[in-house]
């Protein structure tokens, strides 16, 4: 049983460009869920995706955005980065969309310079 | 407006004792709470649970106690080792609509001291 992997696991982007993130979910999980974790801070909701759908979403930008796949890997885009979006970025998966036992990748950190 | 306060930054404790990490909440509508551990370029590693129908769930050194009156949930860990030395978030789950989301507190850094 592979876990929840996240890809790069570290990035530099220049404001104004645009970022791809990605997230293979745990086997037998449909639920993919993305989080920001600003430094000092914990991990504030972005949205989730439940078979596909976006399910609900938190208090983000529409420049954050995202899609999920038939094998519910997920990604995450963001247009537009700002200096406030260098952030760790995580990814958490679980079976169903209620959150019971969601379980994380190790993130990526995107620093915007 | 925090939902989901820890209020304690930093804890440290001796190996072999009891480390308390505290939490309270102000969203009465959250129903299930979770505790999670970060390792330094690790993501958060799920601990334990309790449901709010429940005001204790015990799993092995970890205990979680849940005051609904007073909003306050804690987690014991007995005894302290240090490999326990972490990040420890405490998370929330509202019921019903926004049930699809965690609100996560801050944080509270543990050292167990060898």
């Amino acid at each position: 049983e592979t876990g929840v992997t996240q890809s790069p696991t570290h990035l530099i982007k220049t404001r104004g460009q645009q970022v791809t993130l990605r997230c293979s979910s745990q086997s037998g999980h449909n639920t993919v869920s993305w989080y920001q974790q600003a430094l000092g801070q914990g991990p504030q909701f972005i949205f989730q995706y439940y078979r596909e759908e976006e399910n609900g979403r938190g208090n983000f930008p529409p420049r954050f955005s995202g899609l999920q796949f038939p094998n519910y890997s997920s990604e995450l885009n963001v247009n537009a980065l700002e200096l406030d979006d260098s952030a760790l970025y995580l990814c958490a998966s679980s079976e169903g969309a209620l959150n019971t036992e969601a379980f994380f990748g190790q993130g990526t950190r995107l620093t915007v310079v | 407006d925090q939902q989901v306060k820890q209020n304690s930054p930093s804890l440290s404790v001796q190996e072999g004792r009891i480390s308390i990490l505290n939490c309270d909440y102000t969203n009465s509508m959250f129903d299930y709470f979770l505790w999670y551990k970060k390792y330094p370029a690790e993501g958060p590693t799920f601990l334990i649970s309790i449901s709010s129908i429940k005001d204790k769930n015990e799993d092995g050194r970890f205990t979680v106690f849940l005051n609904k009156s007073a909003k306050h949930l804690s987690l014991h860990i007995v005894p302290s080792q240090p490999g326990d030395s972490a990040v420890y978030f405490c998370a929330a789950r509202r019921s019903g609509a926004g049930s699809y989301q965690l609100t996560f507190g801050k944080g509270t850094k543990l050292s167990v001291i060898p």
